[in-house]
């Protein structure tokens, strides 16, 4: 009962710091994301992937970066941390798009100072 | 642009119904979503609603007026476990997920 499985849960980064969140899924699902969601507001997507080796930016993608080299692993690595990152970090995935429930990792909450 | 919308918070007594309204402007519409998240944890799947109606799933049922533009989630028989955030998710367009701020619930004895 796996799911979704997202590293680390917690982690503080120093400004200019890098680190890679990992995300992997054991559902064989095709869709995948990353969302980050700050207090008090909804899920903003950073960058999904519809398949192994193809990936694409969502709304917010401005220093963060993604691979998607098998079906089950989607890191999402962080380049040069700045305090506007801080976040928690949701990884999911689902089977397809259309009205198919969206599977959430338990998140990773990202503070940079 | 696009946006939804939807109460920032909401407080209810513990056996009784409540209302969590969410109204959405979009390019596109492929459905409506409502998910539960409790503090510190990750969303979790309620409802879905593509055609107009009310969708009813034990103590929790779920509207949609694509006219309007307007959904709500009922939830009847109000348990101290409840109280969590509502998020309103549209699909759009592009199938992607637009997501609410969410709607906190605060369970009253």
């Amino acid at each position: 009962n796996a799911g979704v499985t997202q590293t680390p849960k917690f982690r503080i980064l120093k400004i200019g710091q890098s680190m890679t969140l990992q995300c992997t899924q054991d559902m064989n699902h095709n869709y995948m994301y990353w969302y980050r969601q700050d207090p008090g507001m909804g899920l903003k997507l950073i960058y999904y992937s519809v398949g192994a080796g193809i990936t694409d930016k969502g709304e917010v993608p401005n220093g963060y970066n993604v691979s998607r080299s098998t079906t089950e692993d989607f890191p999402l690595r962080l380049e040069l941390a700045a305090p506007s990152q801080t976040s928690v970090y949701f990884c999911a995935s689902s089977t397809e798009v259309t009205g198919n429930t969206i599977y959430f990792g338990e998140g990773s909450w990202l503070t940079v100072v | 642009g696009q946006n939804i919308d939807q109460p920032t918070e909401m407080t209810a007594t513990e056996g009784a119904i409540v209302q969590i309204n969410c109204t959405y402007q979009t390019s596109g519409f492929n459905g409506l979503f409502w998910y539960q998240q409790h503090a510190g944890e990750a969303p979790t799947f309620l409802s879905y609603n593509v055609l107009d109606g009310l969708e009813e799933k034990g103590r929790f049922s779920s509207f949609l007026s694509r006219s309007k533009g307007y959904s709500y989630l009922l939830l009847k028989e109000l348990q101290m476990k409840d109280s969590a955030s509502y998020l309103c998710a549209v699909s759009g367009s592009n199938y992607q997920l637009i997501w609410g701020a969410g709607t906190k619930l605060i369970i009253k004895p």
